[in-house]
């Protein structure tokens, strides 16, 4: 069965920090890849996805991930964290035609001023 | 516009009580999915509708109901529910099709439910 990894479950940076997120997954086939935010109060956003393609992604508000298949990986970067990332980070594999997305923990971030 | 809207915000209900969620998007996404997120952990998935029919149910109880009327509404009919029910609730919604595992799943706010 697949399943998401996300090793850091709880983070605090100060502003400025760089940030690194790490994500594994387990499924030997082709998958979707994706990195959902939840700020606090507000509902799941899509930072970030990966299809096919450059391994290296761009997502909203200055995030990126690299995708490393041989390593079985899709950790999220930030190289220069603000107090208003504080925020959930997720992680999520999607595989097979029914898009069954399957979520990893969560990483929850918090930055301080 | 990436919206999807969920109705109501918050929800308190008895045990004995029958209830219903909302949920409603007009990007013409033809897939749409009920996940439940407890406190402090990550959505789960419930069910996943395509095409209006029913193509995925997590071994979900069945106190839990779950209606697509059309492309644009999903509704989540609730009857007899647990306190251990009480949870987020979450809506989301997708292109669909033939684009498969390489769809975006939108999400609405949720739906916070409490069972007393």
């Amino acid at each position: 069965a697949q399943s998401v990894s996300q090793h850091n479950h709880h983070v605090i940076l100060s502003e400025a920090a760089s940030l690194e997120l790490g994500c594994n997954y387990s499924y030997g086939g082709t998958v979707n890849l994706f990195w959902y935010v939840q700020y606090p109060g507000q509902h799941l956003q899509l930072l970030l996805k990966y299809f096919s393609g450059d391994p290296l992604v761009k997502g909203i508000k200055g995030f990126e991930a690299e995708f490393i298949k041989s390593k079985f990986s899709f950790n999220l970067r930030k190289p220069s964290v603000q107090w208003s990332d504080t925020a959930e980070y997720f992680c999520a594999v999607a595989s097979g035609g029914y898009n069954k997305l399957i979520f990893g923990a969560g990483t929850r971030l918090a930055v301080h001023p | 516009d990436t919206e999807v809207t969920q109705t109501p915000k918050h929800l308190v209900m008895g045990m004995t009580n029958k209830k219903s969620l909302k949920c409603e998007q007009h990007m013409g996404h033809r897939a749409m999915y009920w996940y439940k997120q407890k406190a402090k952990k990550p959505p789960e998935l419930m069910f996943v509708y395509s095409y209006e029919k029913l193509s995925i149910n997590e071994s979900v109880p069945s106190r839990f109901s779950p209606e697509c009327p059309n492309s644009s509404l999903l509704n989540l009919h609730l009857h007899a529910l647990q306190p251990e029910d009480s949870a987020l609730y979450l809506c989301a919604s997708s292109q669909g099709g033939t684009s498969g595992a390489t769809d975006t799943q939108y999400f609405g706010p949720g739906t916070r439910l409490t069972v007393l």
